[in-house]
C-alpha cells in the first residue's frame, strides 16, 4: 500500500537557520506529493506540491523536489523565522480515482528568536 | 467564500452518547473527506464521498457513519461514542488533487 515516512520531531532551530525535514514515500504508480502546514489551533493549509518526478514545488521560501529515484520529497528553507513554527505534514495522492491523501505523521518545527 | 466550515468546534461526550459533526463547503466540490488526527499518527481517512448521495469507507471507518444528502454538506456520525474516538476531526473537500481543509472539531469522549 501507500505510505509516507517523515522524520520525527520536534525540530528546534534558531531564527535564520537552515531547515530540512525529510520525507520518503512508498507508492505504486506516479503519485503527486504535497507538503501541508498546520499552525497552532488551525486546520491544514497546502504549502507546496509537485506532480511528477524532478518537479520542484516552492512557496513562502520553502522548497521540495520530487525525487523518484530516492522516493523522497524533503522540505527545505534557507532561513527560518519564528512565524514558521508549526507542524508540517508530507502527503501523497496516488494516481487512482479516489484522490484521498495519505499523510505522514507530521513534524513539529519550533523556531526560537 | 467561507471555504470549508465545521461545527461544532469542540464537544465533550460521555461513552455511549451519539453525535453528528457537520462539514459544509461552498466551493461546489465533488469530493469530500473526513479525517481524524491523533498524536504521532498524522491524519487518517475515515470516510469519503465522490459526489452527492455516495459515500465510501476509508482507512479507519469502524464506529462512524456518514451521509452526503446535499453536495455541500458531509455529515459524520458517531452512534455510540467510545474513548478511542477522542481525537481532532478534519473535513476536507477537493475538485482535484488539492484539498481544502476545515478548521477541525476537537472531540473528547469520557
Amino acid at each position: 500500500g501507500n505510505s509516507v515516512t517523515q522524520m520525527e520531531g520536534p525540530v528546534t532551530l534558531s531564527e535564520e537557520a537552515f531547515l530540512t525535514i525529510n520525507c520518503t514515500y512508498t507508492a505504486t504508480g506516479y503519485p503527486s506529493l504535497f507538503w501541508y502546514v498546520q499552525y497552532p489551533g488551525e486546520g491544514l493549509q497546502l504549502l507546496l506540491k509537485a506532480t511528477k518526478a524532478d518537479d520542484k514545488g516552492s512557496n513562502k521560501g520553502f522548497e521540495a523536489t520530487y525525487r523518484k529515484e530516492t522516493t523522497s520529497f524533503h522540505l527545505e528553507k534557507g532561513s527560518v523565522q519564528v512565524s514558521d513554527s508549526a507542524v508540517y505534514f508530507c502527503a501523497l495522492n496516488p494516481d487512482t480515482g479516489r484522490r484521498a491523501l495519505t499523510f505522514g505523521s507530521g513534524t513539529r518545527l519550533q523556531v526560537q528568536p | 467564500n467561507a471555504g470549508v466550515t465545521q461545527t461544532p468546534k469542540f464537544r465533550v461526550l460521555k461513552t455511549g452518547q451519539s453525535m453528528t459533526l457537520l462539514c459544509a463547503q461552498d466551493m461546489n466540490h465533488e469530493y469530500m473527506y473526513w479525517y481524524r488526527q491523533d498524536p504521532g499518527m498524522g491524519l487518517r481517512l475515515i470516510h469519503y464521498s465522490v459526489g452527492e448521495g455516495t459515500t465510501a469507507k476509508g482507512e479507519v471507518p469502524d464506529g462512524y457513519n456518514v451521509s452526503r444528502l446535499k453536495k455541500q454538506n458531509f455529515l459524520l456520525g458517531l452512534e455510540s461514542a467510545a474513548p478511542s474516538q477522542t481525537s481532532v476531526y478534519f473535513c476536507a473537500s477537493s475538485y482535484s488533487s488539492q484539498k481544502y481543509f476545515g478548521p477541525g472539531t476537537r472531540l473528547l469522549v469520557l
